[in-house]
């Protein structure tokens, strides 16, 4: 089974700051991957997939993400942040032939932007 | 086109009874898939259903169930309610074609006391 390893669960940052979430997953085969973020009082939103071709996606709002193969990962980044950003974010996998297990999703981090 | 329904948004219900939630995914999408949201655990996949068949199951006792309907829309079953079931639970809607990309509802919260 695969599993999602989200490094950082709290994170504070001023606005403007460049943001960089860590997330490895673990699985032997080909895998499809997501940024999810959850607004407070809010359901989850996607911000970004990556299915197959340019590792680096563009998502929503600014974000992006790498898929580096060789690490396992698939960092999400934002060049500037700011406050309305504040939001828990989930990375999350599933297998690329479909099967068991649904969508995997890491603890996720919880992301504070002070004005 | 109309995101991700769920009904009801809040539940308060006391241990021992069950429950039952409901999702209506995007129009023409035809799988659901359900989440259990708490703090301590985060996100878990519960099941998945497509055309009326579940098609996969996350580690859950039985008395979680579900099942989904000609017209898409799911439910899920809770039986026999513990104090640990108290959660958001996601319901998750997708075409069920691969790649997949799930669209997720607002959820209900549901309290077990």
């Amino acid at each position: 089974a695969q599993s999602v390893s989200q490094h950082n669960h709290h994170v504070i940052l001023s606005e403007a700051a460049s943001l960089e979430l860590g997330c490895n997953y673990s699985y032997g085969g080909t895998v499809n991957l997501f940024w999810y973020v959850q607004y407070p009082g809010q359901h989850l939103q996607l911000l970004l997939k990556y299915f197959s071709g340019d590792p680096l996606v563009k998502g929503i709002k600014g974000f992006e993400a790498e898929f580096i193969k060789s690490k396992f990962s698939f960092n999400l980044r934002k060049p500037s942040v700011q406050w309305s950003d504040t939001a828990e974010y989930f990375c999350a996998v599933n297998p690329s032939g479909g099967g068991a297990d649904g969508l995997t999703f890491g603890k996720g981090t919880h992301l504070i932007i002070q004005p | 086109k109309a995101g991700v329904t769920q009904t009801p948004r809040y539940l308060i219900k006391t241990r021992g009874q069950q429950v039952t939630l409901s999702c209506s995914p995007i129009s023409g999408h035809r799988s659901v898939s359900w989440y259990q949201q708490t703090p301590g655990q985060g996100l878990q996949f519960l099941f998945e259903y497509f055309s009326e068949t579940q098609r996969n199951k996350g580690n859950f006792p039985g008395r979680f169930s579900g099942r989904q309907f000609s017209n898409s829309r799911s439910e899920m079953n809770v039986s026999t309610l513990e104090l640990g079931d108290s959660a958001l639970y996601l319901c998750a809607s997708s075409t069920g074609r691969h790649p997949r990309s799930y669209t997720f509802g607002s959820g209900t919260r549901l309290t077990v006391v």
